[in-house]
């Protein structure tokens, strides 16, 4: 396994479930990320956590809350999804955010299915 | 102006051949271009990125050309093998903006 783990691989939910996903990185990393991954898009930024501070929000909504409690460990809670919200979410690391070019470590992702 | 657009969609060659996939962008502000190449059930994993500073970088099999005139970049692999059958994404960021821009994708399947 990765340094990047992420629970659970697979998850189908309703729309009007809540859900979670988790992300913990063992890489001693200050930077972790939400990317959603739907077939032939770019990969999408959605949250950006630095030293355990949201540093960007692209725009994704607000049935998406993102939870960094350390710089270990983020969550992504999930509610009154849509199905277009079916994806897989990748979890990622780096070692800080400053850097144009900075190294992403990702996890295997968590294959998400709303019905 | 954000995008890096990438091509082809999909590739199949055979074993022993080349593979090439392109990319392309627009904003002059990208100064770092890495490739990310992403196994079934996995996730995407660093393989090589480049500077525009240089042409060319070799790693191994792999290579990326990088035309700054024309703002593209692109991934060889030589003496293609099936393990290297994937999807692979280009990528662009800049010291103005940290976030790495992602093409999307090329999935290789590499015939034995």
């Amino acid at each position: 396994e990765t340094g990047v783990t992420q629970t659970p691989r697979h998850l189908v939910m309703g729309m009007t479930n809540k859900k979670s996903l988790k992300c913990e990185q063992h890489l001693g990393h200050n930077a972790m990320y939400w990317y959603k991954q739907s077939a032939k898009k770019p990969l999408e930024l959605m949250f950006v956590y630095n030293f355990k501070e949201q540093t960007e929000n692209n725009s994704v909504p607000s049935r998406f809350s993102p939870e960094c409690p350390n710089s270990s460990h983020l969550f992504l809670h999930l509610h009154t999804l849509q199905p277009e919200d079916s994806a897989l979410y990748l979890c990622a690391s780096s070692q800080d955010w400053f850097t144009g070019a900075n190294v992403l470590t990702f996890g295997a992702g968590s294959r998400l299915t709303v019905l | 102006q954000q995008q890096v657009k990438q091509s082809p969609q999909s590739l199949i060659v055979q074993k022993g051949g080349i593979s090439i996939i392109n990319c392309a962008y627009e904003n002059t502000a990208f100064d770092y271009f890495p490739w990310y190449q992403q196994f079934p059930g996995k996730g995407p994993a660093l393989l090589i990125a480049i500077r525009p500073d240089v042409s060319e970088k070799k790693e191994g099999r792999f290579t990326i050309s990088f035309n700054k005139s024309a703002k593209q970049f692109s991934l060889h692999i030589m003496d293609s093998q099936p393990g290297d059958s994937a999807t692979y994404f280009c990528a662009a960021s800049g010291s103005a903006t940290n976030k790495l821009i992602f093409g999307t994708g090329t999935l290789l399947a590499v015939q034995p």
